[in-house]
């Protein structure tokens, strides 16, 4: 079966590092893949896209690779800061349903 | 602002109670979707549409009904709610069907069911 999956150990790391997030998937065959920030009680936000044919895409601090041999995703946010503190979500196209299955994401706590 | 709205963000109701969610979104985009969220299990799929009178069953569907009359609009809709329905429900719309963007998600609905 199609499975998404990422730490879901929460990630805790000193301001000013860089943060390293996985997502790894299996079934899938996947177009490109994309990630998300929730923080609690709020809807998720889009943060980047990356296609298949696209082993690296960088927004500002934000960086995702995506390496379709090993089936996974990192997402890497430099010199963290503490606002950086939320959950990451990367999700999949299921071509067959039209529909982004999520992963359960990974929890984020920058310290000051 | 380009934002997809959610009502009402919160809602308690009573077994068999019907009830509605309304979503509406004002960026002209073709797919829409339904997503419940609970702890543990994530994110899952209800509903979903990818242009008017056109919608699909996601993952969950059951004990759930959708409409899509206008663009805009995508409306959740519980016949009979149930507790096991008590959930964080959030509606999602994105510019194509071929989900190449990014979803523009609703800010929420937290539904309990008593």
């Amino acid at each position: 079966s199609q499975k998404i999956e990422q730490n879901s150990e929460a990630l805790n790391i000193q301001e000013g590092k860089t943060a390293t997030l996985t997502c790894n998937y299996t079934n899938y065959s996947p177009a490109y893949l994309q990630w998300y920030r929730q923080d609690p009680g709020r809807g998720p936000v889009f943060l980047l896209l990356i296609r298949e044919n696209e082993k690296e895409k960088r927004k500002e601090r934000l960086k995702v690779t995506f390496d379709t041999t090993l089936k996974q995703s990192l997402f890497h946010i430099t010199a963290s800061q503490p606002a950086d503190s939320a959950t990451y979500l990367c999700a999949l196209l299921d071509t067959g349903r039209r529909a982004l299955t999520f992963g359960s994401g990974t929890r984020l706590q920058v310290q000051p | 602002e380009a934002q997809v709205t959610q009502n009402p963000r919160y809602l308690i109701t009573v077994t068999g109670k019907k009830l509605t969610v309304t979503c509406s979104q004002n960026m002209n985009h073709e797919y829409m979707s339904w997503y419940r969220q609970d702890p543990g299990l994530g994110l899952r799929q209800i509903y979903y549409s990818m242009n008017v009178e056109v919608t699909d069953k996601g993952d969950v569907p059951e004990g759930y009904k959708v409409s899509r009359k206008e663009k805009r609009n995508f409306p959740l809709i519980l016949e009979s709610p149930s507790p096991n329905q008590t959930s964080l429900y959030f509606c999602a719309s994105s510019l194509s069907s071929g989900l190449s963007y990014g979803y523009t998600f609703g800010s929420g609905t937290r539904l309990t069911v008593v």
